[in-house]
């Protein structure tokens, strides 16, 4: 069983819709939580990070933790054609710079 | 601009033949590191640098090898490729002793 599990889709929506990506993780020592964009031939674009349980809100973007079930969330807002990409979970523990822990990636398009 | 840059973007080659892709970022990072990322598998973590002193295994070190001595590059040397090396590489760069990474634009590898 793989530390980080991301369904890998994929995902399509109509321009607009509410979008929730999800990963589930089985290490309870992880405390940092990202999640990166990945355009199609791009490296990875770090768009949200969040430390510990809880929500973070970033415009049309929100991150989700939640340590007791193990399950981190991002939520787009009015999707955009724009927004037609790669989403990676990524993780790691406290003190545990090297180990960032990727999931393997949903990837979503935003139909107009 | 902030960035990391590689070279080349896009590489063929042939088993055997000695090759470097260099990696270089200009946000005085000193954290670096270099990642291959393959369907179905994600991203993962090849070598990482800390700092210009410290340079350690990731998880999937076999076959290459890294240089660090100066802050800004972090060159990646296969010294003898093989075809299982054939991937998509990124460097990245990260502040918060790498706990926030951010990714070059690739390598597209093809060794035959």
């Amino acid at each position: 069983q793989k530390e980080v599990e991301q369904d890998p889709g994929p995902l399509s929506v109509p321009e607009g819709a509410i979008v929730s990506l999800n990963c589930t993780y089985s290490n309870s020592a992880f405390q940092y939580f990202m999640w990166y964009r990945q355009y199609s031939r791009k490296g990875p674009e770090l768009l949200m990070y969040t430390y510990s349980s809880g929500n973070k809100e970033d415009g049309r973007f929100t991150a989700q933790v939640d340590k007791s079930s193990k399950y981190i969330s991002l939520f787009i807002r009015d999707s955009q054609p724009s927004d037609s990409a790669t989403y990676l979970c990524a993780m790691r523990s406290s003190g545990s710079a090297r180990q960032l822990t990727f999931g393997s990636g949903t990837q979503l398009t935003v139909l107009p | 601009e902030a960035q990391v840059t590689q070279n080349p973007r896009y590489l063929i080659t042939v088993t055997g033949k000695k090759l470097t892709v260099t990696c270089s970022q200009n946000m005085n990072h000193e954290y670096m590191s270099w990642y291959r990322q393959d369907p179905g598998l994600g991203l993962r973590q090849i070598y990482y640098s800390m700092n210009v002193e410290v340079t350690d295994k990731g998880d999937v070190p076999e076959g290459y090898k890294v240089s660090r001595k100066e802050k800004r590059n972090f060159p990646l040397i296969l010294e003898s490729p093989s075809p299982n090396q054939t991937s998509l590489y990124f460097c990245a760069s990260g502040s918060e002793g790498g706990g926030l990474q951010y990714f070059g634009p690739g390598t597209r590898l093809t060794v035959t």
